[in-house]
């Protein structure tokens, strides 16, 4: 079965880079995009962006333009979420989601999600 | 962006009895094209990850009870449990897909009274 297992909890300091790892297993990678959403103490769900497998095109939201990449590496089947200049209010549990068939999937399965917390 | 609203942002229910969510978007989630409405639901259950509810208007995802139910057209769309059982706690999103930087509703949390 579809599986997305995420890398584990990461302590960062403000001004610093985290990058979370998401394996997926159990369909074909190269088939259908990732995409990364947050979830903030005392927030709602967040979409950050999402990326196509196959050819590794990218649509980030503009609240996060500049500061984030995501990639993937169809050897391994893993997808990474890089998020740069790490401030306060960037700490939150991140979540990667498989997305469904066609241009704009569904986010059809989700990662147990990675704890990032920054703190100085 | 497409903003969508969601109402209300919390939901006491008793077990047994009819609840419903409303979402409204900003702009027609209606795809010209396909004639489908890109607004999926979501919830997220304590210590758990979200997983996918409703999709594409009114499709339940596999496994999902019939209680569950989406519909809606335009930009104003309702999510309905027939009769709520105990293990529906959780928060419930809305999200449009039709516009490439998708957007979620502010989550409404149901609770069991």
């Amino acid at each position: 079965q579809v599986q997305l297992v995420q890398s584990g909890a990461e302590v960062k300091k403000p001004g610093a880079s985290v990058k979370v790892s998401c394996k997926t297993s159990g369909y074909t990678f190269s088939s259908y995009g990732i995409t990364w959403v947050r979830l903030a103490p005392g927030q709602g769900l967040e979409w950050m962006g999402w990326i196509t497998a196959f050819n590794s095109n990218t649509n980030y939201a503009q609240k996060f333009q500049g500061r984030v990449t995501m990639t993937t590496d169809q050897s391994t089947g893993t997808a990474y979420m890089e998020l740069r200049s790490l401030k306060f209010d960037d700490t939150a549990i991140y979540y990667c989601a498989k997305l469904g068939p066609g241009a704009l999937g569904s986010l059809e399965s989700w990662g147990q999600g990675s704890l990032v917390t920054v703190s100085s | 962006d497409i903003v969508m609203t969601q109402t209300p942002l919390s939901l006491p229910v008793t077990p047994g009895e009819p609840a419903s969510i409303s979402c409204k978007s900003s702009q027609s989630l209606l795809h010209s094209g396909t004639g489908n409405i890109y607004l999926d639901w979501y919830v997220q259950k304590p210590g758990q990850s979200p997983q996918l509810l409703i999709f594409t208007l009114s499709i339940r995802a596999s496994g999902v009870p019939d209680r569950f139910s989406g519909s809606g057209s335009g930009t104003d769309f309702t999510l309905t449990i027939s009769r709520v059982e105990p293990e529906d706690v959780g928060v419930y999103y809305c999200m449009q897909r039709l516009f490439p930087a998708y957007t979620f509703g502010q989550g409404t949390k149901l609770e069991i009274k």
